[in-house]
């Protein structure tokens, strides 16, 4: 089976960068996902990765170490929009149409 | 593009009752779905893989029939709470891929409320 863990909140001011830490456990490895979900909402796509390295995507960022069972997103300029949970996932199997199990989520909290 | 649509976005009934949660992908074909419960500041978690053409695969210790789940079309999937007690009161959502390989993205529904009184 797979588990995720990764931090229950994280508070940061605006304009500050923070890191959100995601290690993993699973029986075969397909990718790690960050998703963000703001209350009450539909969660996100961010990113993903296969590969071990930074990915980047404007503001937003993620890294992943295959051989560590770990990964990171990072979130730069940080601003109040961005005060919303986000979960790491990783996929079950390789390809299309199939399912993500996720992490408990990080909930950041954007002060100003 | 990849828009997913979920109807009703909320819904109350009464313990007993029946409910039905539509989930269609707008603007692509999606041979599978998925549905996911969410209970107040957790994370999802995955009831079951809507496959058409198929019956569905329920994950470990969701009861297959108490939740129906019907993919009628590559567009629609249904997911039907058959009974449902206070407990069941959650955010359900669904989710889903466009069918074609190397599709790293999964593409959410903006989620039903259900309220069990």
């Amino acid at each position: 089976g797979q588990s995720l863990e990764q931090p229950s909140e994280v508070t940061a001011v605006e304009g500050a960068i923070v890191q959100i830490n995601c290690t993993y456990q699973t029986s075969g490895f397909y990718g790690l996902s960050w998703y963000q979900q703001h209350d009450g909402g539909a969660p996100t796509f961010l990113s993903y990765n296969a590969l071990d390295g930074l990915e980047e995507t404007g503001r937003f960022s993620s890294f992943l170490s295959r051989s560590d069972s770990y990964g990171y997103l990072l979130l730069q300029e940080l601003q109040m929009k961005d005060s919303a949970s986000y979960f790491c996932a990783v996929r079950d199997q390789r390809g299309y149409g199939n399912k993500l199990v996720f992490g408990a989520g990080t909930i950041l909290r954007v002060k100003s | 593009g990849a828009v997913v649509s979920q109807h009703p976005s909320w819904v109350i009934c009464k313990s007993g009752t029946s409910v039905k949660i539509e989930c269609r992908s707008l603007d692509f074909q999606a041979t599978t779905m998925f549905w996911y419960r969410q209970f107040p500041k957790q994370s999802l978690m995955l009831m079951a893989t809507s496959n058409e053409g198929s019956k569905a695969t329920y994950e470990q210790g969701v009861e297959k029939d108490k939740f129906l789940i019907n993919h009628a079309s590559l567009t629609l999937s249904t997911l039907t709470v058959t009974s449902a007690h206070p407990e069941d009161s959650s955010f359900y959502i669904c989710s889903a891929n466009p069918d074609r390989a190397n599709y790293n993205e999964q593409f959410f529904g903006p989620g039903t409320r259900l309220t069990v009184l």
